[in-house]
């Protein structure tokens, strides 16, 4: 078991807001950092798969940056919108795992 | 496109009953994961198949199996089943030593209720 360890636990930002959450996980045996977005009655989405330390990672509005030696990646939205109202999911996959542990989640709810 | 493929979408067993639950992982796609996730709680990895073979094993219980078939579905089989057992079962697939960096592809779950 690995300890991912996700804040905030949610979040509430009204619409237009940036907001930033965080996610930490062992910095030892680092492969890849997945992250992902599950919006309610529907199943995870894979937003990221982050390997290298100081990478970047943009997608619309979304962004995620990734420290492996600290054992740290942030998750940015900017311009938040009611659609992004969603739990953000980290999961760190360690080499030779072959699986991924998901952290508890980020739980943005964005109000018009 | 092909996505992950769950059936049943929903389960009512009663307890000490037993329950299958069938994952159909996306065309390619050679690993199967297995996760459960209980009310209120995060998704917790039970464990996952790479081609055919077992792969890794989390927090399955004993009472629980599961196997990889040669066209690559997953199946997960519960017996004795317990009032706790009650969760949404996702599976999810990828293929390693992809470009995507085995990025996952989840079905929509299957909803276990235990009476």
């Amino acid at each position: 078991i690995l300890n991912v360890e996700q804040s905030p636990q949610s979040l509430h930002v009204q619409e237009g807001d940036s907001t930033n959450f965080t996610c930490s996980f062992p910095s030892s045996n680092f492969y890849a950092l997945h992250w992902y977005r599950w919006e309610t009655a529907k199943s995870p989405e894979a937003l990221f798969v982050m390997t290298l330390n100081g990478d970047e990672k943009k997608k619309g509005r979304i962004s995620a940056t990734l420290n492996t030696k600290e054992g740290y990646s942030y998750l940015y939205i900017k311009g938040s919108q009611p659609e992004d109202s969603a739990t953000y999911l980290c999961a760190p996959h360690q080499t030779g795992a072959n699986n991924l542990f998901f952290g508890t989640g980020t739980r943005l709810t964005v109000i018009p | 496109a092909a996505g992950v493929i769950q059936s049943p979408r929903h389960l009512i067993k009663e307890k000490r009953e037993t329950a299958t639950l069938k994952c159909y992982p996306i065309p390619r796609h050679d690993t199967v994961y297995w996760y459960q996730q209980g009310p209120g709680q995060d998704p917790q990895f039970l464990i996952s198949f790479y081609e055919k073979m077992q792969s890794d094993k989390g927090s399955i219980p004993d009472r629980f199996s599961a196997q990889q078939f040669s066209d690559y579905h997953s199946e997960l089989n519960m017996s004795s089943l317990e009032l706790g057992d009650s969760a949404l079962y996702f599976c999810a697939s990828s293929l390693r030593g992809s470009a995507t960096n085995e990025k996952l592809f989840f079905g929509s779950g299957t909803q276990l209720s235990v009476l």
